[in-house]
């Protein structure tokens, strides 16, 4: 049991490039997160999935799309990174049935990403 | 909105000393509220949770109380361990019907020998 698994662990960009980060969870968990942390900024929220199909946006998703690409996976694109973008990005994930029920949400290893 | 403030860090502490992390929240309806850990390198883990007014969450030597009445969920241990050296996070679940979690920016604790 995995856990939360993300790759890759660690990705230099130049401006302008694009790339994918991906996350799998082996939970079975409903939920799926993405969050970027910056120094003295906490966690905030880019995007998440409730569930299969669906994502919604978070407090920062300019510049970023997602995929829920099956109950397990959900991947995070960059489609044009810049200098702003450079952080350490997390995925989780929760069973979160409904709004009503909060869960505890487990986190990946994270990815550093760092764009020149 | 939603928000967590908790103390500025960093923290340093001789080891077997006592610990307290301030936290306050506020949030609409009735939040669930987390401790998070995040050692060096690695991602957050669950430290310990309450998810209703007067619930005590306590894992691995540490505690924290939901306090309604003072919107408060501060963390404690009473005596730390180098281990213990960590990034601590606040967070709230708002029962308002958010899957988001809200996070606090993060108090480094440092436990010197």
């Amino acid at each position: 049991n995995a856990g939360v698994t993300q790759t890759p662990k660690f990705q230099v960009l130049k401006t302008g490039q694009s790339m994918t980060l991906q996350c799998a969870q082996d939970m079975n968990h409903n939920s799926m997160y993405w969050y970027r942390q910056d120094p003295g900024m906490g966690l905030r929220l880019i995007y998440y999935s409730a569930s299969e199909g669906t994502t919604d946006k978070g407090e920062v998703p300019n510049g970023y799309n997602v995929s829920r690409l099956n109950k397990r996976e959900f991947s995070l694109r960059l489609e044009s990174a810049a200098p702003s973008q450079t952080s350490v990005y997390f995925c989780a994930s929760s069973e979160a049935i409904s709004r009503l029920r909060q869960e505890t949400q487990y986190f990946g290893p994270g990815t550093r990403l760092l764009v020149l | 909105g939603d928000s967590v403030t908790q103390m500025e860090g960093p923290v340093t502490l001789s080891e077997e000393a006592f610990l307290t992390i301030n936290c306050t929240y506020t949030a609409t309806g009735y939040p669930s509220l987390f401790w998070y850990v995040q050692y060096p390198g690695e991602g957050l883990q669950l430290l310990l949770k309450a998810t209703k007014a007067d619930d005590k969450g306590s894992n691995k030597g540490f505690e924290a109380t939901y306090r309604k009445e003072t919107t408060s969920f501060h963390l404690e241990k009473g005596s730390v361990q180098v281990s213990d050296s960590a990034v601590y996070f606040c967070a709230l679940a708002s029962g308002a019907g958010s899957y988001q979690l809200t996070f606090g920016k993060g108090t480094k604790l440092s436990v010197i020998p």
